[in-house]
């Protein structure tokens, strides 16, 4: 099984749709998650981190379910410009200590007009 | 802050010779990361370094690859000789902490191609 395991799509949704994703983690020790959002030839950079008790940041909104080991992204009122692929990122460490953070391969959204 | 600045962005080359990619992480960090990105594996960690020091190579994946990092503000990444399945394109990160539990900053990336 693979570390960091996630949906590669595409999501193909309209305008306005919601979409969630999910990603899947092998290490129960796992602390650290996030997501990060791609750009087609472009770098990674992080959308949000995910606190176990779920977090929200606009039309955004990030879950954490540590018994099923994975991580939800779901996006509302979808925007042509959420079209991307979205990396869910996990680290085995807490603070103070080095674990190497694992990618997942990534989900492509394509938001269509 | 101008991010973390990597160079060449795009590089070709022939098969045999070496390649060097440079990064300048943002001022104050003091972790840095090296991953290559292909569509079949990814992203994948190639190297981690902590105050100028390699504390993760497990991922570089043999001799013909090599880092270096002589001081906070400079890293390179080398390969030599390279091959066509080389071809990717390299991300330098670096981040405040190097733990895991703060963002990594990526740089814009170097698409290598080795023909």
């Amino acid at each position: 099984r693979k570390e960091v395991e996630q949906d590669p799509g595409p999501f193909n949704v309209p305008e306005g749709a919601t979409v969630a994703f999910n990603c899947t983690y092998s290490n129960s020790a796992s602390q650290s998650f996030f997501w990060y959002r791609q750009d087609c030839r472009k770098e990674p950079k992080l959308l949000m981190s995910v606190y176990s008790s779920g977090n929200e940041d606009g039309r955004f909104t990030a879950q954490l379910n540590r018994a099923s080991q994975y991580i939800s992204l779901l996006i509302r009122d979808s925007k042509l410009s959420d079209s991307a692929t979205y990396l869910c990122v996990v680290n085995p460490a807490g603070s103070g200590g080095y674990q190497k953070v694992t990618f997942g391969t990534g989900t492509k959204l394509q938001v269509i007009p | 802050d101008a991010g973390v600045i990597q160079s060449p962005r795009h590089e070709v080359t022939e098969m045999g010779q070496e390649v060097t990619l440079r990064c300048k992480p943002i001022s104050g960090h003091n972790s840095l990361f090296w991953y290559r990105q292909t569509m079949m594996r990814g992203l994948e960690l190639l190297i981690y370094f902590n105050n100028n020091v390699p504390i993760d190579d497990s991922g570089m994946p043999e001799d013909r690859f090599s880092a270096k990092m002589p001081n906070a503000s400079f890293s390179t990444l080398k390969i030599q000789p390279s091959e066509p399945r080389d071809s990717a394109v390299y991300f330098c990160a670096s981040s405040w902490q190097g733990d895991g539990t703060d963002t990594q900053y990526f740089g814009p990336g170097t698409r290598l191609t080795v023909l």
